[in-house]
């Protein structure tokens, strides 16, 4: 099993629409969690942490459910400049230390 | 600086031949990752310094590839002998001791032929 796991898409959706990722881990003692944004050809630029009470930042909502190892990130009415690839990345995947492990990412591809 | 800095942005090189990157991180980052991201693949850790501590190596692919940090500031990754399956783009990232924010250079897309 990969230590972080991702669906790799595309997700195709039209602007405005409400879309949601999931991720896996397999480290139960991971620590920190994080989702990522890349843009084709570019590095990977921090959108959001995320905390288990759940967090929000403008359109994006990420939540974190320790029990089932799984994180996900909603986008709610998207636009286009939300097109990239989404990273999911886990802090301390194996075993522990303040290495970042990243999912291979899920592609997003907001259309008019 | 007010980002984390590589070069160069692009290199070729023949395979076989010696090759070094740098990385010069945001000033008073105390941890700094190395990882490398091959055409439509994922991000693969290679190697992870923090402060004075004895850098984290696991990730390093082979014994060709070093990677030393000088005065806890620039880094360099070293790939002797390169191989083509070397060809990829080498990011390097920087971050606060105790913060969750690491912030990327821009990398260095390595092409060997």
């Amino acid at each position: 099993r990969k230590e972080v796991e991702q669906d790799p898409g595309p997700f195709n959706v039209p602007e405005g629409a409400t879309v949601a990722f999931n991720c896996t881990y397999s480290n139960s003692a991971s620590q920190s969690f994080f989702w990522y944004r890349q843009d084709c050809r570019k590095e990977p630029k921090l959108l959001m942490s995320v905390y288990s009470s759940g967090n929000e930042d403008g359109r994006f909502t990420a939540q974190l459910n320790r029990a089932s190892q799984y994180i996900s990130l909603l986008i709610r009415d998207s636009k286009l400049s939300d097109s990239a690839t989404y990273l999911c990345v886990v802090m301390g995947a194996t075993g522990g230390g303040n290495k970042l492990t990243f999912g291979t990412g899920t592609q997003l591809k907001v259309e008019l | 600086g007010a980002g984390v800095s590589q070069s160069p942005s692009n290199k070729v090189t023949e395979k076989g031949k010696d090759v070094e990157l740098r990385c010069d991180p945001i000033s008073g980052h105390t941890a700094l990752y190395w990882y490398r991201q091959s055409l439509g693949q994922g991000l693969e850790f290679l190697i992870y310094f923090q402060g004075n501590s004895a850098p984290d190596k696991s990730g390093l692919p082979s014994d060709r590839f070093s990677a030393e940090r000088t005065g806890g500031s620039v880094s360099t990754l070293t790939i002797q002998r390169t191989q083509q399956e070397d060809s990829a783009v080498y990011l390097c990232a920087s971050s606060l001791r105790g913060q969750l924010g690491y912030t990327f250079g821009s990398g260095t897309r390595l092409t060997v032929v």
